[in-house]
């Protein structure tokens, strides 16, 4: 069953870059993996799909300023130009067996 | 637009059970797969199951089996989330999502507060 990683927290500038990582398992460093974007007390919604190649599929209407990659284990998600609506938690999430939907624990991104 | 609408809160006592409900307006149904998500105040989220409303066979994950049912009502579009023998600690916010044909979750519902209390 595979095991998502991810910084609990992080932090960027309003109109900055801010990148966040997840680390796929040991054994699972081929999988895709889904972000998900949670806002204050609202439901998650979908960003993208990022593969292990680093090509990623977006959701409807994600900004362009949301752009996905990877490099071995690890998925990223960067945002550029951060605005305060950016702020919230985000996950990632891959695919497992016993599990069909594994989640990370989230990083809370703050926006200074 | 298509949208998840999911019933509303709930305050429940211990040892009672709780059906939250997941309807689909707009979009297709019955070919993709519902599942539902928990998450506890403050917490991650956590999959409790699964359900393609076509099959009408669900799948639990293991911490639930015992206490969960999912079923799907085709001619009205909504998915149901029944969960018994209530305690404290299953007081979360309930989330359904429909996944898409690479089993992708695409699209959340809004969630569901229940609230277990004596």
């Amino acid at each position: 069953q595979p095991v998502l990683t991810q910084s609990p927290s992080a932090s960027a500038s309003l109109g900055a870059s801010v990148k966040l990582t997840c680390t796929l398992s040991s054994g699972q460093i081929t999988y895709a993996i889904a972000w998900h974007q949670q806002q204050a007390e609202k439901g998650p919604r979908f960003l993208m799909k990022v593969n292990r190649d680093g090509t990623h599929t977006k959701g409807d209407g994600i900004p362009d300023r949301f752009l996905g990659s990877s490099s071995g284990a690890e998925r990223y998600l960067t945002i550029s130009s951060v605005q305060s609506e950016d702020e919230g938690d985000y996950y990632c999430q891959t695919w497992g067996i016993a599990i069909p939907l594994v989640f990370g624990g989230g990083t809370k991104l703050t926006v200074l | 637009q298509v949208q998840l609408v999911q019933s509303g809160a709930e305050v429940k006592k211990p040892g009672s059970s709780v059906k939250v409900s997941c309807k689909l307006s707009g979009g297709t149904f019955n070919r993709y797969t519902i599942s539902w998500v928990r998450q506890a105040p403050g917490q991650g989220l956590e999959w409790m199951g699964r359900i393609i409303p076509l099959l009408g066979k669900p799948d639990y994950a293991q911490k639930f089996q015992e206490r969960v049912t999912l079923t799907a009502d085709r001619s009205t579009s909504t998915a149901y989330m029944e969960l018994s023998s209530l305690r404290s600690e299953d007081t979360a916010v309930f989330y359904c999502a429909r996944l898409d044909e690479w089993e992708v979750p695409v699209l959340w519902g809004p969630g569901t507060l229940v609230i277990v209390s004596s």
